[in-house]
């Protein structure tokens, strides 16, 4: 079983449509989780920290259930600049503050 | 705005040769990474460093080594490159162990022929 699962998509969305991406990760003793956007051709670049209580950043929520862990990015009112793979990170702690990455999922919004 | 640079965006070389990726940080982070990213599996850790000098073993270091000689710079090595090392190479960068956030360079698309 991978440490970090997603679903690798596409999903393919109209502009203005909502949608959600799910991921699972295996260690229960992850300490801290991400979301990562990378542009097609592009280095990944941090999107939102996600936290236990849920946190919004404008049009997107970020959702942690720590009881299933499993973690979730909601993308409202989506636009055709939101086009990227979407990469959920789970930081498993001790000394060495190694992410574990998963394969992402790629969304396409469409005019 | 941090930076982190890489030496080459595209690279072709030939199995057998020895490949150099070299990396540098501009805002004195203490921890860097370098992972490669293929379709299909995502980013894979192959080495990182917390300190000038110091290194250890990812979850795919075979056929790769890594210099850390200074703070700002850290190299990764193929020593003999094959075509399964056909692949996108990604260093990051991270303050210290206390911060989440990684930084990341453009990226060396390197192509072992």
């Amino acid at each position: 079983r991978k440490e970090v699962e997603q679903d690798p998509g596409p999903f393919n969305v109209p502009e203005g449509a909502t949608v959600a991406f799910n991921c699972t990760y295996s260690n229960s003793a992850s300490q801290s989780f991400f979301w990562y956007r990378q542009d097609c051709r592009k280095e990944p670049k941090l999107l939102m920290s996600v936290y236990s209580s849920g946190n919004e950043d404008g049009r997107f929520t970020a959702q942690l259930n720590r009881a299933s862990q499993y973690i979730s990015l909601l993308i409202r009112d989506s636009k055709l600049s939101d086009s990227a793979t979407y990469l959920c990170v789970v930081n498993i702690g001790g000394a060495t503050n190694k992410l574990i990455f998963g394969t992402g999922t790629l969304l396409a919004v469409q005019p | 705005d941090v930076k982190v640079t890489q030496s080459s965006r595209y690279l072709v070389k030939r199995t057998g040769e020895k490949v150099f990726l070299e990396c540098v940080q501009d805002m004195d982070h203490e921890n860097m990474f370098w992972y490669r990213q293929d379709p299909g599996l995502g980013l894979r850790l192959i080495y990182f460093s917390y300190d000038v000098k110091m290194k250890e073993k990812g979850d795919i270091p075979e056929g790769y080594s890594v210099s850390r000689e200074k703070k700002e710079r850290f190299s990764l090595i193929l020593e003999s490159a094959s075509t399964n090392q056909t692949s996108m190479y990604l260093c990051a960068s991270i303050r210290d162990r206390g911060y989440n956030e990684q930084f990341f360079g453009p990226g060396t698309r390197l192509t072992v022929l």
